[in-house]
């Protein structure tokens, strides 16, 4: 089954405890993105990659990093995390070209930094 | 850059009730227009799109017109059933970007 997932689907943490969340997906994609989503703010993009070790920022990009070693995975790491970047984190894929549109995207990642 | 803006919700229907969802667009060139739907608990899923100007996508009883002259992109369904109740996304995809309406939570209610 062609699918994205993600891990851990809820996390509670600390200020400045790093964290990782992973991100893999099943559909030998080459495109790979992050959002968070926060309420009547939309969909608003973090980091994408085009292909493995090609990274770029969206427009959201402070306060995370990610890193694309393998085609299949695009973990999202919060090196000190702080409240706010509480929020619903999706990870999302797709082919290269206009059908990067058509965007595959996993379950949601809740987090609260407390 | 490119914008989308859609109909404040949240919008409450009963069931069989006729559902329209505004979106309009700002963009330069012709982008194409997507609608995803987010089921609780899930991700997003593309529900339909269109590529071109009078294109009109389709999907489970959904429709919606890519309309130029308005720069529009409504979403309409004849008869809603309480499994349509998510929140629902415009899209466009743009100078090699897609970009996301705020979300329309819609409720059906038996």
């Amino acid at each position: 089954e062609a699918q994205v997932t993600q891990n851990p689907r809820y996390l509670i943490t600390v200020t400045g405890k790093k964290l990782t969340v992973t991100c893999s997906q099943n559909m030998n994609h080459e495109y790979m993105s992050w959002y968070r989503q926060d309420p009547g703010l939309g969909l608003r993009q973090i980091y994408y990659s085009m292909n493995v070790e090609v990274t770029d920022k969206g427009d959201v990009p402070e306060g995370y990093k990610v890193s694309r070693k393998e085609k299949r995975n695009f973990p999202l790491i919060l090196e000190s995390p702080s409240p706010n970047q509480t929020s619903l984190y999706f990870c999302a894929s797709s082919l290269l070209g206009q059908a990067r549109a058509a965007q595959y995207f996993g379950p949601g990642t809740r987090l609260l930094v407390l | 850059g490119n914008s989308v803006t859609q109909m404040e919700g949240p919008v409450t229907l009963s069931e069989e009730a006729f559902l329209t969802i505004n979106c309009t667009y700002t963009a330069t060139g012709y982008p194409s227009l997507f609608w995803y739907v987010q089921y609780p608990g899930e991700g997003l899923q593309l529900l339909l799109k269109a590529t071109k100007a009078d294109d009109k996508g389709s999907n489970k009883g959904f429709e919606a017109t890519y309309r130029k002259e308005t720069t529009s992109f409504h979403l309409e369904k004849g008869s809603v059933q309480v499994s349509d109740s998510a929140v629902y996304f415009c899209a466009n995809f743009g100078n090699e970007k897609l970009t996301f309406g705020t979300g329309t939570r819609l409720t059906i209610i038996p």
